[in-house]
């Protein structure tokens, strides 16, 4: 499978405890992205990378979520402290340079009990 | 700031039937306009995009949009609608050939046998 790839695909936690995911992009495309999705909702906006570099924060990161891209391949999403309020689908998306699609991962759901 | 609204929320159509799937923008530049559907546990997969040119673009499984610069819309069109295409519609808008996308709350199609 050479598409975008998320892991874990769901994950349960209560609430004050810290989860990872990971996403691992098509691996020639150099720009990676998060975006959060609640129900009913379009996708918003978390953060982007540009090989290793964070270019790009949303005010919705909070000091709580923290994203990682170390060697400009696949990359981490840590949330801290979790709250109740972060349950949501975590969905991670590349593209190459010059264009313009963005290749969507079938998300990470969390819920926070 | 960009934004994008999506001013139905449901839509029910019978198979065979043609479809309209509406989006509004607001972006002060050229903007760079995408439509991506989500079926049920699935991440997003995009359909069409337009970025210059043509203002009728083509898309995957036979769906269409119309850039209209005066009504700042981005509509979906399928002239014949199949059960299979039932499944939740984004339309999003982007800068820089895409980076950093606003998506629309969404439209979730039904489709009556």
């Amino acid at each position: 499978d050479t598409g975008v790839s998320q892991n874990p695909r769901h994950k349960i936690t209560k609430r004050g405890q810290n989860v990872t995911f990971r996403c691992d992009p098509i691996s020639e495309h150099n720009r990676l992205y998060w975006y959060r999705q609640t129900l009913g909702q379009g996708p918003e906006f978390l953060t982007y990378f540009q090989n290793e570099a964070q270019l790009e924060k949303s005010r919705l990161l909070s000091d709580r979520f923290s994203a990682e891209r170390p060697k400009g391949s696949f990359s981490t999403l840590e949330i801290q402290r979790t709250e109740q309020g972060d349950s949501a689908m975590y969905l991670c998306a590349s593209r190459s340079t010059g264009t313009g699609e963005l290749f969507f991962g079938e998300g990470s759901r969390l819920t926070v009990l | 700031a960009q934004s994008v609204t999506q001013p139905d929320i449901h839509i029910t159509v019978s198979e065979g039937a043609s479809l309209e799937l509406r989006c509004n923008y607001s972006y002060g530049a050229t903007p760079y306009l995408f439509w991506y559907v989500q079926s049920p546990g699935q991440g997003l997969q995009l359909l069409l995009k337009y970025f210059s040119g043509d203002t009728l673009v083509q898309g995957i499984k036979g769906f269409e949009a119309e850039f209209k610069r005066s009504q700042s819309s981005f509509n979906l069109r399928k002239p014949s609608v199949h059960w299979s295409d039932a499944a939740e519609y984004f339309c999003a808008v982007g800068t820089n050939a895409g980076n950093m996308l606003t998506f629309g709350g969404g439209t979730r199609l039904m489709v009556k046998p």
